[in-house]
């Protein structure tokens, strides 16, 4: 059974601030995928890594994937407030066809 | 860009009623669509993938005969709550893979939030 598994669950940070999300796998993954949830709000698509050592950045955020190590980070650089939200990964495993399992989730806060 | 829309966003109804709610591809075929239930402050669960023309596949758990999964068009797959309990209360969302791409994104739906009294 694939187990994916977020560090922190929860994250308070102050404007301006770095910090790194984590993202650890149990097995054998095709494709890992960051996603952003806001209160109420369906999820919004943040990364697609597809390949180990694949990274990719947009705006504040950077992620990255370690396929060796079953292991992905969402970096986080001079935080601003508008990135406050949940923010999950979720795993393809090699044998699931298609079909996504999540992490519980990380709760950023932004303080200003 | 691909566009997933669910109808309806939100729905009460009382225990005992069946609910359904449609997930559509707007501009695309999705050849798969899949079925997540999100509780408050939890994270996603897959309930069942859905193929067009075939049945469903259920997770682990999950009733096949308390959800029923339709899935008649390549744009659209229909959601029942077959006598829905509070328990039930739940965040609602699909998503739809196109197939394309070596299977690379699944576009998610805004959800459909469900309360049962």
């Amino acid at each position: 059974e694939l187990k994916v598994e977020q560090n922190p669950l929860f994250l308070s940070m102050q404007e301006g601030k770095n910090y790194t999300i984590y993202c650890n796998y149990s097995t054998t993954s095709d494709r890992l995928y960051w996603y952003r949830q806001d209160p109420g709000k369906s999820l919004e698509s943040l990364f697609v890594l597809l390949s180990n050592g694949a990274v990719k950045q947009e705006g504040r955020l950077m992620a990255s994937l370690d396929t060796k190590a079953r292991l992905s980070t969402l970096h986080i650089t001079a935080a601003v407030h508008d990135l406050s939200a949940t923010y999950f990964c979720a795993v393809d495993g090699e044998t699931s066809g298609s079909r996504l399992t999540f992490g519980e989730g990380t709760q950023l806060t932004v303080n200003p | 860009g691909a566009v997933v829309s669910q109808h309806p966003s939100w729905v009460i109804c009382k225990s005992g009623t069946s609910v359904k709610i449609e997930c559509r591809s707007l501009d695309f075929q999705a050849t798969t669509m899949f079925w997540y239930r999100q509780f408050p402050k939890q994270s996603l669960m897959l309930m069942a993938t859905s193929n067009e023309g075939s049945k469903a596949t259920y997770e682990q758990g999950v009733e096949k005969d308390k959800f029923l999964i339709n899935h008649a068009s390549l744009t659209l797959s229909t959601l029942t709550v077959t006598s829905a309990h509070p328990e039930d209360s739940s965040f609602y969302i699909c998503s739809a893979d196109d197939g394309l791409a070596g299977r690379e994104t699944q576009y998610f739906g805004p959800g459909t939030r469900l309360l049962v009294l």
